[in-house]
């Protein structure tokens, strides 16, 4: 597809569960990043990927929280053992090689009960 | 990267200019000032960057002071669709920045 695309688009979930979230990248974006973003809030940095490595981790609010990124394409961010506090919308963004611009998608909305 | 102040909110008539003000006085010579926005349920979307001089795209126009402290945003005709928070942004321009910090931006309605 022409934009960065996640998946699902909205995703409700049971306290306790573990969920997964999916972003496909702009084809041949080298750099991809996740953010949360809670109502009424501006963006949280997660995590970001350079190929299929995490440079940085450190955005991540706990160990439930994981990534990852194969052939330097798709990106997966779980969340085990959800709780209420990960309500929220999760962006991703990709980005071109050497190009300052980041290119969201529209984000999974997430609701834990 | 240098800290944004930016109006909560504010109003443009349907057609008119509209400008958006942001405060940077802690910005370093090498710091960029970005913008984006964000639409109802859509991701950010990136409008235009400068250093020192003026920016013009096809989107908008970046006025940045002369001693770098504060820059200006403007959508020449606002539109309804232009609707949306936007985000000022003050970082290095490096490809390996990868903690782009939005803050609370400034929500504006166009109204017609």
């Amino acid at each position: 597809g022409a934009g960065v695309s996640q998946s699902p688009s909205n995703k409700v979930t049971e306290k306790g569960k573990d969920v997964e979230l999916r972003c496909d990248p702009i084809s041949g974006h080298t750099a991809l990043y996740w953010y949360r973003q809670s109502l009424g809030q501006g963006l949280e940095f997660l995590i970001y990927f350079q190929g299929n490595s995490a440079p940085d981790k450190s955005g991540l609010p706990s160990d439930r929280f994981s990534a990852e990124r194969t052939g330097g394409s798709v990106s997966t961010l779980t969340i085990q053992r959800t709780q209420q506090e990960d309500s929220a919308v999760y962006l991703c963004a990709s980005r071109p090689g050497l190009n300052e611009k980041l290119f969201f998608g529209s984000g999974t909305q997430l609701s834990v009960l | 990267d240098a800290k944004t102040t930016q109006p909560t909110s504010m109003d443009c008539a349907e057609g008119r200019a509209a400008n958006l003000p942001c405060n940077h006085s802690t910005i370093s010579g090498n710091e960029y000032v970005y913008w984006y926005r964000q639409i109802h349920s859509q991701g950010p979307q990136y409008i235009i960057h400068g250093l020192k001089n003026n920016e013009t795209n096809e989107m908008a126009s970046l006025i940045i002071t002369e001693d770098r402290k504060s820059s200006t945003l403007i959508l020449p005709h606002a539109t309804l669709r232009d609707t949306a928070v936007y985000y000022c942004i003050v970082r290095l321009r490096s490809f390996n920045d990868y903690k782009l910090s939005f803050g609370a931006g400034t929500t504006v309605t166009v109204r017609a």
